[in-house]
């Protein structure tokens, strides 16, 4: 089964400084990955996903992931993060299969310091 | 287009009684899923549907759950009896195909007293 593993529950991260929040996953084969934004009271926004092809995936918002097969790796990075960018941040993986479903982690709350 | 449509957008109730949560996936859409969100154990996939037939219901976490979707537009989840460990924040989703962007509902938030 496949299993993902934010092992940051909160940073913070002071306005304009870069962010990187990691994901590990654990699944058999190549997945399709996927960095969700939630702001509070809010669903889930996609910000990028990964299925194949360039392992560096940009996304919306400047943010960008770099999928490492040999790490088993999904981090998420902004080189410059701003207020707005203050929410929780979810990794997903989903499975190459018929009616795949996506498992998520347990989410990365991020917190901007003026 | 309106986006994934969840009704009502905060629900109180006491212990025991039935809830139920609505959801109107995105038209054309055919998959639709049902989570739920807690501080304790994060976000959990409950059941999700393909064309209006469940595929895996397996997060549901007992039997007094259960989610229906009777057509394309329109789906389910009821609690009954509630209870008020399952007080969270339920989100349903609904996406075009396997490998697009899933769409998120804004959630209902249940307490259950």
């Amino acid at each position: 089964a496949q299993s993902v593993t934010q092992p940051d529950i909160h940073i913070t991260v002071s306005e304009g400084a870069s962010l990187e929040l990691r994901c590990n996953y654990s699944y058999g084969a190549t997945p399709y990955l996927f960095w969700y934004v939630q702001s509070p009271g809010q669903g889930l926004q996609l910000l990028l996903k990964y299925f194949s092809g360039d392992t560096l995936v940009q996304g919306i918002k400047g943010f960008e992931a770099e999928f490492k097969r040999s790490q088993s790796s999904f981090n998420l990075r902004k080189p410059s993060v701003h207020w707005s960018d203050a929410a929780e941040y979810f990794c997903a993986v989903g499975a190459r299969a018929a009616g795949n479903k996506l498992t998520f982690g347990g989410g990365t709350r991020v917190l901007v310091k003026p | 287009d309106a986006g994934v449509i969840q009704s009502p957008r905060h629900e109180v109730t006491e212990m025991g009684q039935e809830v139920t949560l609505r959801c109107k996936p995105i038209s054309g859409h055919n998959s639709l899923f049902w989570y739920r969100q807690t501080m304790m154990r994060g976000l959990e996939l409950l059941i999700y549907f393909n064309n209006n037939v469940p595929i895996d219901d397996s997060g549901m976490p007992e039997d007094r759950f259960s989610a229906k979707m009777p057509n394309a537009s329109f789906s389910t989840l009821k609690i009954q009896p509630s209870e008020p460990r399952d007080s969270a924040v339920y989100f349903c989703a609904s996406r075009t195909g396997l490998n697009e962007k899933l769409f998120f509902g804004s959630g209902t938030q249940l307490s259950v007293l």
